[in-house]
């Protein structure tokens, strides 16, 4: 399978602790999506790679939260200090051309208790 | 708010029957696209419209855009069971694709 993966599929964390999310997108795509999704919301944006440059965060995105993709291959989400509202979907997605056709991976769904 | 607006919200239909939904926006967009979610298969792209087009199919699926008045639609036509998931408009301007609330499709056996 070459879709997009992301691992893991879920995580339950305490809240006040540390969490980092992998996703691998499809290997002939430069651009990295990652979004946050919760219930009966569409995806909404957070921050985006062109290949290892970060271009744009959202500024919904707190100082929390920081993102990787060192070598323009899979990138890292990483949420420090999590907090109840942070619990929600977070999917991934990669596309070869910008304003292009996205191709999602199955999400990690992050539970803060 | 830069997200489009499908309209309706949920959307109840009979196997068989056409399901119609439509997506407003406020902003200038290079294209629009449709995704469908459903919990098997997660988030997968539908159908890309550009700006420029006026009409598009693909399948079962023909989408419209009428860009003096914002808006597009999405015909399933001879829907099935299968059918059943949230679809989303999503709009690609200047910035990264802004998806809205979605629309929920039920389609009965």
């Amino acid at each position: 399978d070459t879709g997009v993966s992301q691992d893991p599929r879920h995580k339950i964390t305490k809240r006040g602790q540390n969490v980092t999310f992998r996703c691998d997108p499809i290997s002939e795509h430069n651009r990295l999506y990652w979004y946050r999704q919760t219930l009966g919301q569409g995806p909404e944006f957070l921050t985006y790679f062109q290949n290892e440059a970060q271009l744009e965060k959202s500024r919904l995105l707190s100082d929390r939260f920081s993102a990787e993709r060192p070598k323009g291959s899979f990138s890292t989400l990483e949420i420090q200090r999590t907090e109840q509202g942070d619990s929600a979907m977070y999917l991934c997605a990669s596309s070869y051309q910008a304003g292009g056709e996205q191709y999602f991976g199955p999400g990690t769904r992050l539970t803060v208790t | 708010s830069q997200q489009g607006e499908e309209d309706p919200q949920a959307l109840s239909i009979q196997e068989g029957e056409n399901a119609t939904m439509n997506c407003s926006y406020k902003t200038s967009i290079n294209n629009l696209q449709w995704y469908r979610q459903n919990s098997g298969r997660g988030l997968v792209h539908l159908i890309l419209i550009r700006s420029n087009e006026r009409e598009k199919h693909s399948g079962r699926l023909r989408v419209t855009l009428d860009t003096s008045k914002k808006s597009s639609s999405l015909l399933i036509t001879a829907s099935r069971a299968a059918d059943t998931a949230s679809y989303f408009c999503a709009l690609s301007g200047n910035t990264p694709l802004v998806f809205g609330k979605g629309t929920r499709l039920s389609v009965i056996a």
